[in-house]
């Protein structure tokens, strides 16, 4: 089965730091794309941040560009999303997604990690 | 604001039609990018509903369909059931912003 887990979510100070790790299995994890997507309380999916297969590429949304550093780790089936300067507009759920192709269709989706920014 | 714009809610009685439309533009849909649809149900992960416009994976029942016409597409689920009460979501890419972009979504309620 297919199945990516997220774990590292909590609660953080504004202006704090907290990385998220997602392991993946079922899957040949060096051939796909990752993508991390956030999903703020009561509101819509919002893609985050993107890695191509050996983790060479990467691409952020505006909001994040420059706080946020997304990675991989093949050998250990690990994508990481390393979250600097964080606000309270980053309060959210945070997915980890496998990408079919190159920005193609997601699935399956891990089952969130939550992130609360908050004094 | 999303870059995909979707009704906030539609609602229909059981055994119903109801179509969510998913309206892009000529950097997104309109430029040739494919679209998915996910289902999400309140404190679950997304599930991938419809991938590429038109196609259902395994074990998606076939009342799900969808379609894309120029800037724009629309999810329909026919035979509505009460089980299909969630939140729906498209999804594509802009070329302008390079970036994935996905609509407000839109609640689905059975009446």
């Amino acid at each position: 089965e297919v199945q990516l887990v997220e774990s590292g979510g909590g609660l953080v100070q504004p202006g704090g730091s907290l990385r998220l790790s997602c392991e993946g299995s079922g899957f040949t994890f060096s051939n796909y794309w990752l993508h991390w997507v956030r999903q703020a309380p009561g509101k819509g999916l919002v893609w985050v941040s993107r890695i191509n297969n050996d983790g060479t590429s990467t691409s952020y949304a505006d909001s994040v560009k420059g706080r946020f550093t997304i990675s991989r780790d093949n050998a250990k089936n690990m994508v990481y999303l390393q979250m600097n300067s964080l606000r309270a507009e980053d309060t959210a759920v945070y997915y980890c997604t496998k990408d079919h192709g190159h920005n193609d269709w997601f699935d399956p989706w891990g089952q969130g990690a939550l992130v609360t920014v908050s004094s | 604001q999303s870059v995909l714009t979707q009704p906030p809610s539609v609602s229909g009685a059981p055994g119903q039609r109801v179509t969510i439309s998913c309206t892009g533009s000529g950097s997104n849909i309109g430029a040739g990018y494919d679209v998915h649809w996910y289902q999400q149900f309140p404190g679950t992960a997304p599930k991938l509903l419809i991938y590429s416009h038109s196609n259902r994976p395994s074990g998606v029942p076939d009342r799900f369909s969808g379609s894309k016409s120029g800037t724009s597409a629309s999810l329909a689920i026919t035979g509505l059931q009460a089980e299909d009460e969630a939140d729906y979501y498209c999804r594509s890419f802009d070329s302008s912003l390079s970036a994935v972009v996905f609509g407000g979504g839109t609640t689905v309620t059975v009446l």
